[in-house]
Protein backbone atom coordinates (compact mmCIF):
# COMPACT_ATOMS: atom_id res chain seq x y z
CA UNK A 1 0.00 0.00 0.00
CA UNK A 2 1.30 3.49 -1.20
CA UNK A 3 1.07 6.17 1.87
CA UNK A 4 0.67 9.44 1.45
CA UNK A 5 2.07 11.63 3.89
CA UNK A 6 0.91 15.58 3.91
CA UNK A 7 2.11 18.22 6.24
CA UNK A 8 1.59 20.18 7.92
CA UNK A 9 -1.23 18.99 9.61
CA UNK A 10 -2.38 23.01 10.13
CA UNK A 11 -1.54 25.46 8.62
CA UNK A 12 -2.31 28.88 9.80
CA UNK A 13 -2.04 31.71 6.86
CA UNK A 14 -3.05 35.49 6.89
CA UNK A 15 -6.07 36.75 4.49
CA UNK A 16 -4.05 37.19 1.30
CA UNK A 17 -1.17 35.67 1.87
CA UNK A 18 0.20 32.43 0.36
CA UNK A 19 -0.64 28.54 1.79
CA UNK A 20 1.83 25.92 0.48
CA UNK A 21 0.82 22.73 1.25
CA UNK A 22 2.89 19.15 0.97
CA UNK A 23 2.14 15.32 0.19
CA UNK A 24 4.57 12.86 -0.01
CA UNK A 25 4.15 9.33 -1.53
CA UNK A 26 5.77 6.62 -0.25
CA UNK A 27 6.76 5.16 -3.28
CA UNK A 28 7.11 7.01 -6.75
CA UNK A 29 3.34 7.91 -8.12
CA UNK A 30 4.59 9.47 -11.24
CA UNK A 31 1.78 12.40 -11.58
CA UNK A 32 -1.23 10.26 -11.01
CA UNK A 33 -2.27 12.46 -7.96
CA UNK A 34 -5.62 14.37 -6.78
CA UNK A 35 -6.04 17.06 -4.86
CA UNK A 36 -9.30 17.69 -3.06
CA UNK A 37 -10.89 20.42 -0.65
CA UNK A 38 -13.27 19.20 1.85
CA UNK A 39 -14.99 22.25 3.91
CA UNK A 40 -16.68 22.12 7.42
CA UNK A 41 -20.10 19.87 7.05
CA UNK A 42 -19.44 19.80 3.23
CA UNK A 43 -18.58 16.30 1.10
CA UNK A 44 -15.05 16.82 -0.28
CA UNK A 45 -14.57 18.31 -3.59
CA UNK A 46 -12.49 17.71 -6.62
CA UNK A 47 -9.52 20.47 -6.99
CA UNK A 48 -6.80 19.01 -8.85
CA UNK A 49 -5.88 16.17 -10.95
CA UNK A 50 -3.07 14.54 -12.83
CA UNK A 51 -0.83 16.65 -10.19
CA UNK A 52 -1.49 19.80 -11.71
CA UNK A 53 -4.38 20.01 -13.93
CA UNK A 54 -7.05 22.15 -12.32
CA UNK A 55 -10.82 20.49 -13.07
CA UNK A 56 -13.49 22.54 -14.76
CA UNK A 57 -14.38 25.40 -12.48
CA UNK A 58 -11.43 25.85 -9.99
CA UNK A 59 -10.02 28.96 -9.90
CA UNK A 60 -6.05 29.51 -10.86
CA UNK A 61 -5.65 31.23 -7.25
CA UNK A 62 -5.22 27.14 -6.58
CA UNK A 63 -2.22 25.93 -8.42
CA UNK A 64 -0.35 22.26 -7.51
CA UNK A 65 2.51 20.91 -9.15
CA UNK A 66 5.31 17.47 -8.63
CA UNK A 67 5.64 14.07 -9.74
CA UNK A 68 7.34 11.14 -8.73
CA UNK A 69 6.91 11.01 -4.44
CA UNK A 70 7.07 15.17 -3.65
CA UNK A 71 3.89 17.10 -4.48
CA UNK A 72 3.16 20.82 -3.53
CA UNK A 73 -0.67 22.40 -3.27
CA UNK A 74 -0.69 26.20 -3.04
CA UNK A 75 -3.24 28.84 -2.40
CA UNK A 76 -1.93 31.91 -3.95
CA UNK A 77 -4.19 34.35 -2.17
CA UNK A 78 -5.92 33.14 0.96
CA UNK A 79 -9.46 34.06 1.15
CA UNK A 80 -11.81 33.09 4.14
CA UNK A 81 -13.68 31.06 1.89
CA UNK A 82 -10.90 28.67 1.67
CA UNK A 83 -11.22 27.40 5.44
CA UNK A 84 -11.25 23.75 4.84
CA UNK A 85 -9.64 20.86 4.82
CA UNK A 86 -7.27 19.78 1.67
CA UNK A 87 -6.10 16.14 0.91
CA UNK A 88 -3.58 14.55 -1.72
CA UNK A 89 -4.98 10.92 -3.05
CA UNK A 90 -3.30 8.83 -5.45
CA UNK A 91 -4.32 6.32 -7.98
CA UNK A 92 -0.87 4.64 -9.02
CA UNK A 93 -2.05 1.59 -7.36
CA UNK A 94 -4.74 -0.35 -5.44
CA UNK A 95 -5.88 0.51 -2.86
CA UNK A 96 -6.11 3.99 -3.36
CA UNK A 97 -5.16 5.90 -0.84
CA UNK A 98 -5.49 9.41 1.09
CA UNK A 99 -3.07 11.53 2.82
CA UNK A 100 -4.39 12.52 6.73
CA UNK A 101 -4.98 16.14 5.22
CA UNK A 102 -3.70 19.77 5.71
CA UNK A 103 -6.10 21.60 7.61
CA UNK A 104 -6.07 25.60 6.60
CA UNK A 105 -7.14 28.21 9.07
CA UNK A 106 -7.31 31.86 8.67
CA UNK A 107 -4.90 33.60 10.97
CA UNK B 1 -25.34 19.78 -12.84
CA UNK B 2 -24.48 16.27 -12.05
CA UNK B 3 -24.93 15.33 -8.31
CA UNK B 4 -25.15 12.31 -6.66
CA UNK B 5 -27.93 11.65 -3.74
CA UNK B 6 -27.70 9.41 -1.23
CA UNK B 7 -29.41 7.11 1.25
CA UNK B 8 -29.52 4.29 3.61
CA UNK B 9 -27.65 5.76 6.78
CA UNK B 10 -28.51 5.11 10.34
CA UNK B 11 -28.51 3.24 13.49
CA UNK B 12 -27.05 -0.09 13.69
CA UNK B 13 -26.18 -2.87 16.30
CA UNK B 14 -22.62 -4.91 15.88
CA UNK B 15 -22.66 -7.44 13.72
CA UNK B 16 -25.42 -5.84 11.74
CA UNK B 17 -26.59 -4.86 8.43
CA UNK B 18 -27.26 -2.15 6.05
CA UNK B 19 -27.32 -0.84 2.33
CA UNK B 20 -26.16 1.94 1.63
CA UNK B 21 -27.41 3.68 -1.77
CA UNK B 22 -26.31 6.39 -4.36
CA UNK B 23 -28.23 7.48 -7.36
CA UNK B 24 -27.05 9.79 -9.58
CA UNK B 25 -29.05 13.03 -10.65
CA UNK B 26 -28.86 14.79 -13.95
CA UNK B 27 -26.72 11.99 -15.41
CA UNK B 28 -26.83 8.73 -16.45
CA UNK B 29 -24.49 6.40 -14.17
CA UNK B 30 -23.64 3.28 -16.59
CA UNK B 31 -20.71 4.87 -18.17
CA UNK B 32 -19.04 5.68 -14.92
CA UNK B 33 -17.06 3.71 -12.74
CA UNK B 34 -18.19 4.24 -8.84
CA UNK B 35 -16.05 4.44 -5.64
CA UNK B 36 -16.89 4.50 -2.21
CA UNK B 37 -15.07 6.23 0.47
CA UNK B 38 -15.51 6.81 4.21
CA UNK B 39 -14.91 9.27 6.64
CA UNK B 40 -14.64 8.58 11.06
CA UNK B 41 -16.02 11.18 13.09
CA UNK B 42 -13.19 13.50 13.19
CA UNK B 43 -10.81 11.82 10.80
CA UNK B 44 -9.44 11.75 7.25
CA UNK B 45 -10.79 10.06 3.83
CA UNK B 46 -10.23 6.28 3.72
CA UNK B 47 -10.99 4.63 0.44
CA UNK B 48 -13.24 1.12 0.48
CA UNK B 49 -14.84 0.34 -2.75
CA UNK B 50 -14.74 0.05 -6.24
CA UNK B 51 -16.72 -0.86 -8.76
CA UNK B 52 -16.25 -0.67 -12.73
CA UNK B 53 -18.85 1.07 -15.17
CA UNK B 54 -19.42 -2.88 -16.30
CA UNK B 55 -19.07 -4.29 -12.90
CA UNK B 56 -16.27 -6.24 -14.44
CA UNK B 57 -13.86 -4.78 -11.91
CA UNK B 58 -14.30 -4.85 -8.32
CA UNK B 59 -12.19 -3.99 -5.45
CA UNK B 60 -12.62 -3.48 -1.75
CA UNK B 61 -9.76 -2.34 1.23
CA UNK B 62 -8.86 -5.08 3.62
CA UNK B 63 -10.63 -3.51 6.40
CA UNK B 64 -14.20 -4.16 4.80
CA UNK B 65 -12.59 -7.64 2.27
CA UNK B 66 -15.55 -9.97 2.89
CA UNK B 67 -18.16 -8.10 5.06
CA UNK B 68 -19.09 -5.09 1.86
CA UNK B 69 -20.27 -5.89 -0.98
CA UNK B 70 -20.84 -3.34 -4.20
CA UNK B 71 -23.11 -3.40 -6.72
CA UNK B 72 -24.35 -1.47 -9.25
CA UNK B 73 -28.49 -1.47 -11.10
CA UNK B 74 -28.13 0.27 -14.59
CA UNK B 75 -32.54 0.44 -14.31
CA UNK B 76 -32.41 2.40 -11.05
CA UNK B 77 -29.42 4.48 -11.90
CA UNK B 78 -27.69 3.35 -8.99
CA UNK B 79 -24.95 1.94 -6.67
CA UNK B 80 -24.96 0.16 -3.69
CA UNK B 81 -23.13 -1.31 -0.89
CA UNK B 82 -24.12 -4.00 1.11
CA UNK B 83 -23.19 -3.68 4.65
CA UNK B 84 -22.71 -6.59 6.64
CA UNK B 85 -20.89 -8.05 9.72
CA UNK B 86 -20.67 -4.15 11.02
CA UNK B 87 -18.53 -3.29 13.72
CA UNK B 88 -17.66 -0.07 16.21
CA UNK B 89 -14.73 0.89 13.90
CA UNK B 90 -17.11 0.83 10.81
CA UNK B 91 -18.88 4.03 12.27
CA UNK B 92 -18.59 6.99 9.61
CA UNK B 93 -19.72 8.97 6.95
CA UNK B 94 -20.43 7.32 3.70
CA UNK B 95 -19.72 8.78 0.32
CA UNK B 96 -20.02 7.77 -3.08
CA UNK B 97 -18.34 9.29 -5.44
CA UNK B 98 -17.74 9.30 -9.43
CA UNK B 99 -14.55 7.66 -11.13
CA UNK B 100 -12.63 9.82 -13.64
CA UNK B 101 -9.83 9.50 -15.68
CA UNK B 102 -10.31 6.07 -18.01
CA UNK B 103 -10.93 2.82 -16.26
CA UNK B 104 -10.31 2.11 -14.30
CA UNK B 105 -11.52 5.32 -12.52
CA UNK B 106 -8.56 7.38 -10.93
CA UNK B 107 -9.80 10.43 -9.01
CA UNK B 108 -13.39 11.19 -7.86
CA UNK B 109 -16.07 13.58 -9.07
CA UNK B 110 -18.64 14.31 -8.02
CA UNK B 111 -19.17 13.23 -3.95
CA UNK B 112 -22.55 12.45 -2.68
CA UNK B 113 -24.00 14.11 0.02
CA UNK B 114 -22.67 11.22 2.89
CA UNK B 115 -24.39 9.10 4.49
CA UNK B 116 -23.63 8.83 8.65
CA UNK B 117 -23.80 4.96 9.71
CA UNK B 118 -23.21 4.48 13.45
CA UNK B 119 -22.58 1.18 15.05
CA UNK B 120 -23.12 0.71 18.80
CA UNK B 121 -25.33 -1.58 21.09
Amino acid sequence: EIVMTQSPATLSVSPGERATLSCRASQSIGRNLAWYQQKPGQAPRLLIYSASTRTIGIPPTYSASGSGTEFTFTISSLESEDLATYYCQQYENWPRTFGQGTKVEIK
Amino acid sequence: EDHLVQSGGGLVQPGGSLRLSCTGSGFILGPYSMAWVRQAPGKGLEWISYISSTSDSIYYSDSVKGRFTVSRDRAHNSVYLQLSSLRDEDTATYYCARGHGGNPGRWFDPWGQGTLVTVSS
